[in-house]
């Protein structure tokens, strides 16, 4: 089945030590996004990228990049974590045009 | 900012219609309405979507109101797999379709 596969599923980090999650996806959608969500919060939205045109939100700190080597996979590098930072992160994708967003399982993260 | 608003919590028996209201008072023109539920521990997922007109799918009904400020997700036979967080987002269809979250409507289902 086509769908958005999130690595790992769970990912333990120290305080400062630069952390890489990823996403691929087999729906061939051009559109792939990053949330975070935060304990009892709905999903906000870091960045996107439509094809390998990079979209940033205004309010999403700069320790946050992400990199697109090709359509299928998406990762969400955190330079150095803060225990703010520890949430749930989701990757999404959508094609061009549809309002529908696939989204993937998530990954929990953890700053100790 | 979410341009929405739901109430934070329902509750629903199993068995019965589930009416989730949301309201969306500056809505423009251009935009839709999306619905989207996240179990617990789970990604979101796509439930429906409409612009105008109401909507139905295999998962719910949408009816959207005739001056577009507020619309009623119904899933008609509500079950306990059902229960989950549901988000009412307002959102122009365009090439990158932003979602902004607002606090959602944590629905619960009672046997």
């Amino acid at each position: 089945d086509a769908m958005v596969i999130q690595n790992p599923r769970y990912q333990v980090t120290q305080f400062g030590k630069p952390v890489t999650l990823s996403c691929s996806q087999t729906l061939n959608h051009n559109v792939m996004y990053w949330y975070q969500q935060k304990s009892s919060q709905a999903p906000k939205l870091l960045f996107h990228y439509y094809d390998k045109d990079f979209n940033n939100e205004a309010d999403t700190p700069d320790n946050f990049q992400s990199r697109r080597p090709n359509t299928s996979f998406c990762f969400l590098d955190i330079r150095s974590p803060g225990l703010g930072d520890a949430a749930m992160y989701l990757c999404a994708t959508s094609r061009d045009g549809s309002g529908e967003q696939y989204f993937g399982p998530g990954t929990r993260l953890t700053v100790t | 900012d979410a341009k929405t608003t739901q109430p934070p919590s329902m509750d629903c028996a199993e068995g019965r219609a589930a009416n989730l209201p949301c309201n969306h008072s500056t809505i423009s023109g251009n935009e839709y309405v999306y619905w989207y539920r996240q179990i617990h521990s789970q990604g979101p997922q796509y439930i429906i979507h409409g612009l105008k007109n109401n909507e139905t799918n295999e998962m719910a009904s949408l009816i959207i109101t005739e001056d577009r400020k507020s619309s009623t997700l119904i899933l008609p036979h509500a079950t306990l797999r059902d229960t989950a967080v549901y988000y009412c987002i307002v959102s122009e269809r365009g090439a990158t379709n932003k979602l902004i979250f607002g606090t959602g409507t944590l629905l619960a289902v009672q046997p």
